[in-house]
């Protein structure tokens, strides 16, 4: 594998339903992120880890929770979604410096195709 | 405050025509960095390029070329005779140094390429 890749395409779920994605880099990639990509939206980040550690959250409800047992791989917790969640999950990664500022270009996985019954 | 406008929502062109996507942005920062992003279908961010504040040299990559301008904060991107292939959509994006790693994207523009 190279890049990023995501876990699964594709995935439908109810609301009242419990999932999880999954990303995982091979790029020797510091940090790591979840975006939300609706239709007619920019993206939106969802949330940030420098080094395994949580810097940011995007005022994100608390239905979705993040996860990041090392620095290759990131999961997205899913539970009690509204149909309003159905979109394109994209995770993304890059070299952070020492100061935690990205020095180098976000790479992006292929994205997890979300639907909420 | 960060902003990224492209104003172009849809273009379509003819196979062979050139095209150039519009990307405005906004920024307070001195030092900051300017991308491009392609999504083809399949839904990956393709990276295309990468412009720093201080580097205004406009660059040429094949049939791909990008206008740096920051007396009118633009940063252009210009696909000549174009293809089929370039169907997807662009994205421009920001990020400045003193709001950590957050990008700021733009909502795309939409390019078909009709054969």
């Amino acid at each position: 594998e190279t890049g990023v890749t995501q876990t699964p395409r594709h995935l439908v779920m109810g609301m009242t339903n419990k999932k999880s994605l999954k990303c995982e880099q091979h790029l020797g990639h510091n940090a790591m992120y979840w975006y939300k990509q609706s239709a007619k939206k920019p993206l939106e980040l969802m949330f940030v880890y420098n080094f395994k550690e949580q810097t940011e959250n995007n005022s994100v409800p608390s239905r979705f929770s993040p996860e990041c047992p090392n620095s290759s791989h990131l999961f997205l917790h899913l539970h009690t979604l509204q149909p309003e969640d159905s979109a394109l999950y994209l995770c993304a990664s890059s070299q952070v410096g020492t100061s935690g500022v990205s020095t180098d270009t976000q790479y992006f996985g292929p994205g997890t195709r979300l639907t909420v019954l | 405050a960060q902003k990224v406008t492209q104003a172009q929502t849809e273009i379509s062109v003819v196979e062979k025509e050139d095209v150039t996507l519009d990307c405005v942005y906004e920024t307070r920062d001195t030092t900051y960095y300017l991308f491009w992003y392609k999504q083809p279908p399949s839904g990956e961010l393709v990276f295309l390029i990468r412009r720093n504040s201080f580097d205004e040299q406009n660059e040429i990559s094949g049939r791909y070329s990008w206008n740096f301008q920051k007396s009118t904060s633009s940063f252009n991107f210009t696909i000549t005779a174009s293809q089929v292939v370039d169907s997807a959509v662009y994205f421009c994006a920001l990020r400045g140094t003193n709001t950590g790693n957050q990008f700021y994207f733009g909502t795309g523009t939409s390019l078909t390429v009709i054969p």
